[in-house]
């Protein structure tokens, strides 16, 4: 079975800090693919990155970055110097070889304060 | 261009009302999807749609529950005898191509998002 743990609910922030989001993965698959989404109070998710099982190359994207790591099935996400417009519901999800579903952790709430 | 759109963007409705939520997805894109997303969870998925077959509904929790796509662009989610537990945002999303498990790593596969309808059932 698929599952994706967020095990941080809720986390705030100084504007400027660093902060990494935790994301732990379980499949028995080979082949998959990892995404992260944001959802900021106007509701919609907001698409961030896609990763595939065969790429743990990490990820660099302006002040965004993610570190795959199969060893322990961890996909995180660092936000570094923090920006109130980061302030959000972050979800990691999982996509299994041959299935379209997406499979959702229960998302992390980031709250920047200035 | 254009994003995945959702009409309404809130619907109240007395329990025991059918509701229909409608989806317009990016211009050409093949995959449609809706997830529910109840308070403080991650979208739950329903249901799958590929042109217009839908191709999984596993996801759907009761017969209450049907999706059509008939043109293969513009979906609707229908809910017969709303009840309670069926309050939540529904997201619809769409992707380019076939879904990654056909087409292979891309980033023109990733599902796009609406804004989701929020149903509240009273």
């Amino acid at each position: 079975a698929q599952k994706v743990t967020q095990a941080q609910t809720e986390i705030s922030v100084v504007e400027k800090e660093d902060v990494t989001l935790d994301c732990v993965y379980e499949t028995r698959d080979t082949t998959y693919y990892l995404f992260w989404y944001k959802q900021p109070p106007s509701g919609e998710l907001v698409f961030l990155i896609r990763r595939n099982s065969f790429d743990e190359q990490n990820e660099i994207s302006g002040r965004y970055s993610w570190n795959f790591q199969k060893s322990t099935s961890s996909f995180n996400f660092t936000i570094t110097a923090s920006q109130v417009v980061d302030s959000a519901v972050y979800f990691c999800a999982l996509l299994q070889g041959g299935s379209e579903k997406l499979v959702f952790g229960k998302g992390t709430k980031l709250t920047v304060n200035p | 261009g254009a994003g995945v759109s959702q009409s309404p963007r809130y619907k109240v409705a007395k329990r025991g009302q059918d509701v229909a939520l409608r989806c317009d997805p990016i211009s050409g894109h093949v995959s449609l999807f809706w997830y529910q997303q109840a308070l403080g969870q991650g979208p739950e998925f329903l249901t799958y749609f590929q042109n217009e077959a839908q191709l999984d509904k596993s996801g759907l929790p009761s017969d209450r529950f049907f999706a059509e796509r008939p043109e293969g662009s513009v979906s609707t989610l229908k809910i017969q005898r709303t009840q309670q537990e069926d309050s939540a945002v529904y997201l619809c999303a769409s992707s380019v191509y076939p879904g990654l498990a056909g087409g292979g790593p891309s980033s023109t596969d990733t599902q796009y998002f609406g804004p989701g309808t929020r149903l509240t059932v009273l």
